[in-house]
């Protein structure tokens, strides 16, 4: 079967720190890769989609960038966090092939900026 | 563009209840529609889905029914649990979005003993 994991699960992190959070699926090949961002009380913003290594696609510009180095590995990178990039990250996965498109998300990384 | 309207929260139930949650949607094509539920602290599990009209999605008690003629998939139960106190998400994926999910904005439940 298949598991997506996320780490950390909660991250402190001072505003103009760097950030990387992790994304990693088992179980599956090939996998559609998402990560969403979900503010507290609020909706899931998409951020980033992947469809294969190496292929990044942004939905909101901002001063986050995602790299998807292996076929199962999807990151989130900031070289600078603001106080408005605290909440709740998740990771997403679903089959590539035509028919699959219900996602499956991960634990998901809470964090804050201080 | 698709949009996913779900009704405002928070809903608040007694132990037993019944439940309905509405959803509708406006989406190009002939879209999927999922509900998908959060448990504090958690990620979003995926509660059921429906791939064409009139289809019924099932799940723990759960039931929403994919009802064209009115674009909506309420999701309903006839007897609600405290252990069902979550965050409902409706979704849908239509041929015109490139195969990306589009929320609701949530509706909080919490169900009191």
């Amino acid at each position: 079967s298949q598991t997506i994991h996320q780490w950390p699960a909660t991250l402190v992190q001072p505003v103009g720190s760097p950030l990387s959070l992790e994304c990693t699926v088992e179980g599956t090949s090939n996998p559609n890769l998402y990560w969403y961002r979900q503010a507290a009380g609020r909706g899931l913003q998409l951020l980033f989609y992947s469809v294969g290594i190496g292929q990044i696609s942004s939905e909101v510009p901002q001063n986050l960038s995602a790299s998807r180095p292996q076929d199962r590995q999807f990151i989130l990178s900031s070289k600078k966090l603001l106080l408005s990039d605290s909440g709740f990250y998740l990771c997403a996965w679903r089959g590539g092939h035509t028919g699959e498109y219900e996602q499956y998300f991960g634990p998901g990384t809470r964090l804050t900026v201080t | 563009g698709d949009s996913v309207t779900q009704m405002e929260g928070p809903v608040t139930l007694s132990e037993e209840a019944f439940l309905t949650i509405n959803c509708t949607y406006t989406a190009t094509g002939y879209p999927s529609l999922f509900w998908y539920v959060q448990y504090p602290g958690e990620g979003l599990q995926l509660l059921l889905k429906a791939t064409k009209a009139d289809d019924k999605g099932s799940n723990k008690g759960f039931e929403a029914t994919y009802r064209k003629e009115t674009t909506s998939f309420h999701l309903e139960k006839g007897s609600v649990q405290v252990s069902d106190s979550a965050v409902y998400f409706c979704a849908l994926i239509s041929s015109g979005s490139a195969r990306q999910l589009t929320f609701g904005s949530g509706t909080q439940l919490t169900v009191l003993p």
